[in-house]
């Protein structure tokens, strides 16, 4: 168990380029989540993949995000046309596939838009 | 929907005393609860959990019970440590749409002082 890894670590983007973020999760794991992280607030859900499915969007997500897992593995998360109010922490998370099954969480990659 | 609403911070302690944070949450169906830690520099990680009504969760000296009546999973320990010190997050788990999709609070962040 090697842990959730995220990439990059720190991400520093002008308004109006696109970034895009990857995930691995820990292997054995069908469920993959990703939330964003703003200063004092708690996680905040985004979408979420049972295996290569993307299941769940939040219906705040706007159409500039996106996000993939092609083959069930790794996900990456796309973000279009940054905008400074997209600068926050981002989450991935997986978890086994049993019911309510507590999540792992990586250590999160933060944008930030100039 | 389901909501998280944990009391706000930041919990200034001196080392030695006793910690209550207050977590109560809203759902539909039956969650489980989670509280989660994130120490500075760090992601989150799964601190302890409960599935079901008068559950106590238990790790690292912390407790928490989970109450259906009062809807709460309020955290608790006896003697806090400096290293201790990190923001908590309380969460829920439960079935929304066909996918089980955690919701959290917004977290509240202890600083214990030697």
């Amino acid at each position: 168990d090697t842990g959730v890894s995220q990439d990059p670590r720190h991400k520093i983007t002008k308004r109006g380029q696109n970034v895009t973020f990857r995930c691995d999760p820990i292997s054995e794991h069908n469920r993959l989540y990703w939330y964003r992280q703003t200063l004092g607030q708690g996680p905040e859900f985004l979408t979420y993949f049972q295996n290569e499915a993307q299941l769940e969007k939040s219906r705040l997500l706007s159409d500039r995000f996106s996000a993939e897992r092609p083959k069930g593995s790794f996900s990456t998360l796309e973000i279009q046309r940054t905008e400074q109010g997209d600068s926050a922490m981002y989450l991935c998370a997986s978890s086994a596939d049993r019911g309510k099954s507590p999540l792992h969480f990586g250590n999160g990659t933060r944008l930030t838009v100039t | 929907g389901n909501s998280v609403t944990q009391m706000e911070g930041p919990v200034t302690l001196s080392e030695e005393a006793f910690l209550t944070i207050n977590c109560t949450y809203t759902a539909t169906g039956y969650p489980s609860l989670f509280w989660y830690v994130q120490y500075p520099g760090e992601g989150l990680q799964l601190l302890l959990k409960a599935t079901k009504a008068d559950d106590k969760g238990s790790n690292k000296g912390f407790e928490a019970t989970y109450r259906k009546e009062t809807t709460s999973f309020h955290l608790e320990k006896g003697s806090v440590q400096v290293s201790d010190s990190a923001v908590y997050f309380c969460a829920l788990s439960d079935l929304t749409g066909g996918s089980y999709i955690p919701t959290f609070g917004r977290g509240t962040s202890l600083i214990v002082h030697p």
